[in-house]
């Protein structure tokens, strides 16, 4: 079936360090989300991405979605301990449900 | 806006039993998904509603769960018997349709599952 990929698995950085974690898919996704767990918590929505090469911002986060939409990425700056948890891509093939990755679970060090 | 409600937060059961779960989800979000997750891994759906119907429930182990939506607003998810590895977190997630492409998710807090 239909498997999307992250990496790396877990990223642990001090606190004012950059942080990127990757999705890829095996193939054409027609849309991508991302979501944040913080530990303890649930998932919450915080972008979706549809169009190729496209680029959105969200304060210090940068979501990217690759020209062959089998990809994207999320780019922290200058992490905070309010980063801290885990970050999973989600995507589907067209008219199918969202599947997500196995998330990067971030640590920031005080 | 009330989220989507999930209840219980925590259940402990014995292998072979059964437990069922409860969710409520955001008022007039006509999607309801069911996803299992397994600590340290991703949620994996396990059903998807469409008002009352099944869109997909192809990774559904139908020999233990069943779920069902009747009236198209709350659903229930069942296992029984449970087995050791039915132990995680299941959330319940509801989204609107206008037909596009997939909506967002709202997940609820979920029921963490013990099972000994």
């Amino acid at each position: 079936g239909q498997q999307v990929m992250q990496i790396p698995q877990y990223q642990h950085v001090q606190e004012g360090e950059d942080f990127t974690t990757y999705c890829n898919s095996s193939t054409t996704l027609s849309n991508i989300q991302w979501y944040k767990q913080r530990p303890g918590g649930h998932p919450v929505f915080l972008i979706q991405l549809v169009k190729s090469g496209e680029v959105k911002k969200q304060k210090r986060l940068t979501f990217q979605f690759g020209e062959a939409k089998k990809n994207s990425s999320l780019h922290i700056t200058a992490t905070q301990t309010t980063d801290v948890g885990t970050y999973f891509c989600a995507g589907p093939k067209r008219n199918t449900p969202l599947v997500f990755g196995k998330g990067t679970r971030l640590s920031v060090i005080a | 806006e009330a989220g989507v409600a999930q209840s219980p937060r925590y259940k402990i059961i014995e292998k072979r039993q059964s437990v069922a779960f409860w969710c409520n989800p955001i008022s007039g979000h006509a999607t309801l998904y069911w996803y299992q997750q397994i600590l340290g891994q991703g949620p994996k759906l396990l059903i998807q509603f469409q008002n009352n119907g099944v869109v997909d429930d192809s990774q559904l182990p139908k020999d233990r769960f069943s779920a069902e939506r009747l009236k198209g607003v709350d659903s229930t998810l069942k296992i029984q018997p449970a087995k050791l590895e039915d132990s995680a977190v299941y959330l319940c997630a509801s989204s609107l349709v206008d037909g596009a492409t997939n909506e967002k998710l709202f997940f609820g807090s979920g029921t963490q599952l013990s099972v000994l």
